[in-house]
């Protein structure tokens, strides 16, 4: 059980190059989350999954896109970089029904350094 | 007004000290409590939910006090693997919602 992954663990970029992150998880669940972090700024959702083939937008989507394709992965887009969004990257899921709503699990991160 | 509001610190600390973190929220909907902890560049993990009437996990206890819309974590006899970043998380409402996050409290354990 391998719990919730992220790939890559980590990618520098130049302005204006695209990349995809990926973030799986093997525990059927639900609701999947897409975070950066920054110092000073705390975790910041970006967008958010409450099943497969839905999506919504969290507090900072903009340069951001994602997809739900199969329950079990989350892709974070990013079409154009710029280097505000060099940040770390957090991909996290949570069970919707029979368990607890507070134990979100996270993946190890990705950082990203947009140049 | 920020939803989740913590003091940033940090905190340092001798080993064996006892050290409160405080947490205040301005959503007064809000229905489930947690603290979360962070080792440096890692992901968070849940260090343990917080219930109306006080809980406690070994050195850890955790107050929640909804007239005053406050939540409190303390450490008694801090060891130095206690050194992280812990993190106020509110549940506004059971469902698809998604959990608030402060920015965290960061906790140095001195030897």
């Amino acid at each position: 059980n391998a719990g919730v992954t992220q790939t890559p663990k980590f990618r520098v970029l130049k302005t204006g190059q695209s990349m995809t992150l990926l973030c799986a998880q093997d525990m059927n669940h639900e609701y999947m989350y897409w975070y950066r972090q920054d110092p000073g700024m705390g975790l910041r959702l970006i967008h958010y999954s409450v099943g497969e083939g839905t999506t919504a937008k969290g507090e900072v989507p903009d340069g951001y896109n994602v997809s739900r394709l199969k329950k079990q992965n989350f892709l974070l887009g990013l079409e154009s970089a710029a280097p505000s969004q060099t940040s770390v990257y957090f991909c996290a899921s949570r069970i919707h029904q029979g368990g607890r709503p507070e134990t979100q699990y996270f993946g190890p991160g990705t950082r990203l350094l947009v140049l | 007004r920020k939803e989740v509001e913590q003091d940033p610190g940090p905190f340092n600390v001798p080993e064996g000290a006892t050290v409160a973190f405080n947490c205040t929220y301005s959503n007064s909907a809000s229905q489930s409590f947690f603290w979360y902890r962070q080792d440096c560049r890692k992901e968070p993990k849940l260090l343990m939910s917080v219930y109306s009437s006080g809980n406690e996990d070994g050195r850890f206890t955790a107050q929640l006090n909804r007239a005053s819309q406050y939540i409190s974590l303390l450490i008694r006899d801090s060891k130095l693997s206690d050194s992280a970043t812990y993190l106020c998380v509110v549940n506004r409402r059971p469902g698809n919602t998604p959990l608030v996050f402060g920015k965290g409290t960061r906790l140095s354990v001195i030897a």
